[in-house]
């Protein structure tokens, strides 16, 4: 079975620009949640998609969104990116909201300057 | 969910077990304790969760302490591949997100 794949592996942007990640989620699973993880500090959680539709947020503003597509899939979007806004961003996949198992993607490094 | 209090850093010789510590005093009945851990540029790992038995599988054990205030994660023989940062965290079973704390940086050494 594959695993999370996420795309791009890196990234850097201009503040003020938009940027869109993607994540491929696991085979079998229908979950996907959001982590941002800045520099020498855990994961933090964005949000979270199941069957298409939002299903929990953390702190983070409405700059922050996504989407979830009937294969399962998710991406972010940041618009209005600012330089705070630089981190790892890790896509991770579940069979369901509320499993155990969640398995991560190796993340996408966005670096805003 | 509840908070946990982990070392920030540890060092464990290879061949021997590591033994890594959290404190989760303030936790639920209904909550659960997670372990993941984190190699460098990697996404996280699930290990092991438990409720208030000891749990073992193919990566470590997990021993809650009767009052399931605090815990430990082994890893009984370590390698240098076990080298990363290990998280500890409390989760309801149908909580939708993790909560991760600064973790334990566990290095080990030839």
């Amino acid at each position: 079975e594959t695993g999370v794949t996420q795309s791009p592996t890196h990234l850097i942007k201009t503040r003020g620009q938009q940027v869109t990640l993607r994540c491929s989620s696991q085979s079998g699973h229908n979950t996907v949640s959001w982590y941002q993880q800045a520099l020498g500090q855990g994961p933090q959680f964005i949000f979270q998609y199941y069957r298409e539709e939002e299903n929990g947020r953390g702190n983070f503003p409405p700059r922050f969104s996504g989407l979830q597509f009937p294969n399962y899939s998710s991406e972010l979007n940041v618009n209005a990116l600012e330089l705070d806004d630089s981190a790892l961003y890790l896509c991770a996949s579940s069979r369901s909201t509320g499993d155990y198992g969640y398995t991560f993607g190796s993340g996408t490094r966005l670096t805003v300057v | 969910d509840a908070k946990t209090t982990q070392p920030p850093s540890m060092d464990c010789a290879e061949g021997r077990a590591a033994n890594l510590p959290c404190n989760h005093s303030t936790i639920s009945g209904n909550e659960y304790v997670y372990w993941y851990r984190q190699i460098h540029s990697q996404g996280p790992q699930y290990i092991i969760h438990g409720l208030k038995n000891n749990e073992t599988n193919e990566m470590a054990s997990l021993i809650i302490t009767e009052d399931r205030k605090s815990s430990t994660l082994i890893l009984p023989h370590a390698t240098l591949r076990d080298t990363a940062v290990y998280y500890c965290i409390v989760r309801r079973n149908a909580g939708n997100m993790l909560t991760f704390g600064g973790g334990t940086r566990l290095m080990v050494k030839p």
